[in-house]
């Protein structure tokens, strides 16, 4: 049983570039969550999504940013025109239930996309 | 403002030296509790689900107990292979799908 994947594990992108970050949940897993991580900081909730539906998107840029998860293929992260700031780990987590009220939901995360911008 | 504080951001550990890492919370109303793994260059690794106070969990040489401020993740007789970042996390009632994350624990045992 494959865990979450993510490619690629290395994107380098120049100033004003298109990133696509990839994510397949493990098998099973309906639920996608995507984290940003900058060095000597706390993973930050970008979004949440299930198979075709944005749920929150609260943690995501207003700009440049988008996401989605159609119903057949990974996940896929997309930042458009890239900048320095973006530099960042991208992580990608599934889970199999929602948060309505059952106490067996834990997060399970790839190995992350480390995005570079020159 | 929800927030997750995680003490000390560093902690170096003779093998052997147990010890323990602090998770601080405040959020309106707590669905769960997590603690992660996190090894360089690799995504967190689940270790623990705690959903209310007094509850414990262990696992080999980890055990995490939860209260209704903090929870504390008790490292007995660390092994060098313990070393990794630990990370606190916290989902709560009224923030729906988020998991609020700390900015870790850096753990180092030596040999």
């Amino acid at each position: 049983n494959a865990g979450v994947m993510q490619n690629p594990r290395h994107l380098v992108r120049r100033r004003g570039q298109e990133a696509r970050l990839r994510c397949s949940p493990m098998k099973g897993h309906s639920h996608v969550y995507w984290y940003r991580q900058l060095p000597e900081e706390g993973l930050k909730f970008m979004v949440y999504l299930q198979k075709e539906n944005i749920i929150d998107e609260s943690g995501m840029p207003k700009e440049r940013f988008s996401a989605e998860f159609p119903k057949e293929g990974p996940s896929i992260l997309r930042i458009q025109q890239v900048v320095r700031g973006d530099s960042a780990a991208y992580f990608c987590a599934s889970s199999s239930t929602s948060w309505t009220g059952f106490r067996n939901e834990k997060l399970f995360f790839g190995s992350g996309t480390q995005l570079s911008v020159l | 403002e929800d927030q997750v504080t995680q003490s000390p951001e560093a902690l170096r550990l003779q093998e052997g030296e147990s010890s323990s890492l602090n998770c601080s919370y405040t959020v309106s109303g707590l669905r769960g509790l997590f603690w992660y793994r996190q090894d360089p260059g690799k995504g967190p690794e689940f270790l623990f689900t705690l959903y209310s106070a007094g509850e414990e969990k262990e696992k080999e040489r980890l055990k995490a107990t939860l209260t209704k401020k903090e929870s504390f993740l008790h490292i007995t007789a660390p092994k060098p292979e313990d070393s990794a970042t630990y990370l606190c996390a916290v989902q709560a009632t009224n923030t729906g799908n988020q998991f609020y994350f700390g900015t870790g624990t850096s753990l180092t045992v030596i040999p």
